[in-house]
């Protein structure tokens, strides 16, 4: 079993529609959980992250986990065509020291005008 | 606002051949890492360091792999004998401290081993 499982899509939801995006762990040590965001030819950019259960809101994103059932979503409201990118979920454990992500996949998400 | 800067953008290179990609990290960043992303493939990690040694490494940072910070703004991912499965984007990051820190990724390098 893979550690982190994200469907790759590709997802594609027409303007301003309401999207949900999610992630699935095996390994319960995980605490961290980030969303990035990576444009074509780019590095990830981090959007949110949460440490607990429950939701996190951030203006037309909300990023929620449940580690019961080690299931991680981020909804992003009134999507836009410049939403389109790939979301990639990580999560980590947090050391003593540097903390490596481990990513999922990515869901590539494509808006339409 | 500060950066995270990799160069070259792409990299071709022989099998066999040794290559050195290049980072520098935002100025007042500690910790610094490497991720690489097969095309098609999620970002895997690599490597983390931090007061000059390695703090952590993944199975895939075998003997071929090895970094650097030469300077104080360098950081430097060398394999030393390209196969053609290093073809991939890598990927540095950085982050001020320890913990959980935003993890700042730079644009990345494309290797592609010939």
């Amino acid at each position: 079993q893979k550690e982190v499982e994200q469907d790759p899509g590709p997802l594609s939801v027409p303007e301003g529609a309401i999207v949900s995006l999610n992630c699935t762990y095996s390994n319960s040590a995980f605490q961290y959980f980030m969303w990035y965001r990576q444009y074509s030819r780019k590095g990830p950019e981090l959007l949110m992250y949460t440490y607990s259960s429950g939701n996190k809101e951030d203006g037309r994103f909300t990023a929620q986990v449940d580690k019961s059932s080690k299931y991680i979503s981020l909804f992003i409201r009134d999507s836009q065509p410049s939403d389109s990118a790939t979301y990639l979920c990580a999560m980590n454990i947090l050391t003593g020291g540097g903390n490596k992500l481990t990513f999922g996949t990515g869901t590539q998400l494509k808006v339409e005008l | 606002e500060p950066e995270v800067t990799q160069t070259p953008s792409h990299q071709v290179t022989q099998m066999g051949q040794e290559v050195i990609l290049r980072c520098v990290p935002i100025s007042n960043h500690l910790y610094f890492y490497w991720y690489r992303q097969i095309l098609g493939q999620k970002v895997e990690f690599l490597v983390s360091f931090y007061n000059n040694e390695i703090s952590e490494k993944s199975e895939i940072f075998d003997d071929q792999f090895s970094v650097e910070r030469p300077d104080g703004s360098n950081f430097t991912l060398k394999i030393r004998s390209t196969k053609l499965e290093d073809s991939a984007m890598y990927f540095c990051a950085s982050t001020r401290q320890g913990g959980v820190n935003e993890q700042f990724f730079g644009p990345g390098t494309r290797l592609t081993v010939l």
